[in-house]
């Protein structure tokens, strides 16, 4: 039973370039989150989706940042025109229906340069 | 808005001893959860002990046990018998249920240290 998994590991864009992000939950799983983490600092809220619905996307920068979890496929965070800002490491979770906890990949580490 | 404090950025204990990590949180909710998360220099995160705050009864995983003040909205880790391999950051997690999910609002971390 694989567990969350996040690709790829690491990524490398230039500045203006677009940054795509996958996430396939854990088996069973329905509900997936993404969290951003700056250096040195703790896990950010993002955005939560269910298959084919953004459910909460208060974290989400309004602009340059969208994302997907379609009926068929992973979820996708997107990052357009990327910027020096936008590097981090992106962590995906999943969790069932009304589970109470979140099962973590193991982070996409972005470097903007 | 539901927040979460870690006030402790950096500890240090012996090895065998024990050593409490501090978080308090902030929510009007009655019904939640509560977390401890380890992330070591790997990054993954990994879940250390959860608390439902209906439940009195403090919880218990092995080393790690945790102190819950619903009223002072106060949620400790106590690790005993402290390990070299405990070394890592440490995330207190706060999460509300809604549309059958919720997301997780973190601390800060503290960064624990284990000394041979």
């Amino acid at each position: 039973n694989a567990g969350v998994m996040q690709n790829p590991r690491h990524l490398v864009r230039r500045r203006g370039q677009e940054a795509r992000l996958r996430c396939s939950p854990m088996k069973g799983h329905s509900h997936v989150y993404w969290y951003r983490q700056l250096p040195e600092e703790g896990l950010k809220f993002m955005v939560y989706l269910q298959k084919e619905n953004i459910i909460d996307e208060s974290g989400m920068p309004k602009e340059r940042f969208s994302a997907e979890f379609p009926k068929e496929g992973p979820s996708i965070l997107r990052i357009q025109q990327v910027v020096r800002g936008d590097s981090a490491a992106y962590f995906c979770a999943s969790s069932p229906p009304l589970g109470s906890g979140h099962t973590f990949g193991s982070g996409t580490r972005l470097t903007v340069v | 808005a539901q927040t979460v404090t870690q006030s402790q950025p950096e500890m240090s204990v012996q090895e065998a001893e024990t050593v409490t990590l501090s978080c308090t949180y902030d929510t009007s909710e009655s019904d939640y959860y509560l977390f401890w998360y380890k992330q070591p220099p790997s990054r993954q995160m990994i879940l250390v002990i959860r608390q439902e705050a209906y439940k009195q009864q403090n919880a218990t995983e092995n080393r790690f046990s945790v102190n819950f003040q619903k009223a002072a909205k106060s949620f400790s880790l106590k690790i005993s018998d402290s390990q070299l391999g405990d070394a890592a950051m440490y995330f207190c997690a706060y999460r509300f249920l809604y549309n059958q999910g919720g997301k997780l609002i973190f601390g800060q971390g503290t960064e624990l240290s284990v000394k041979p």
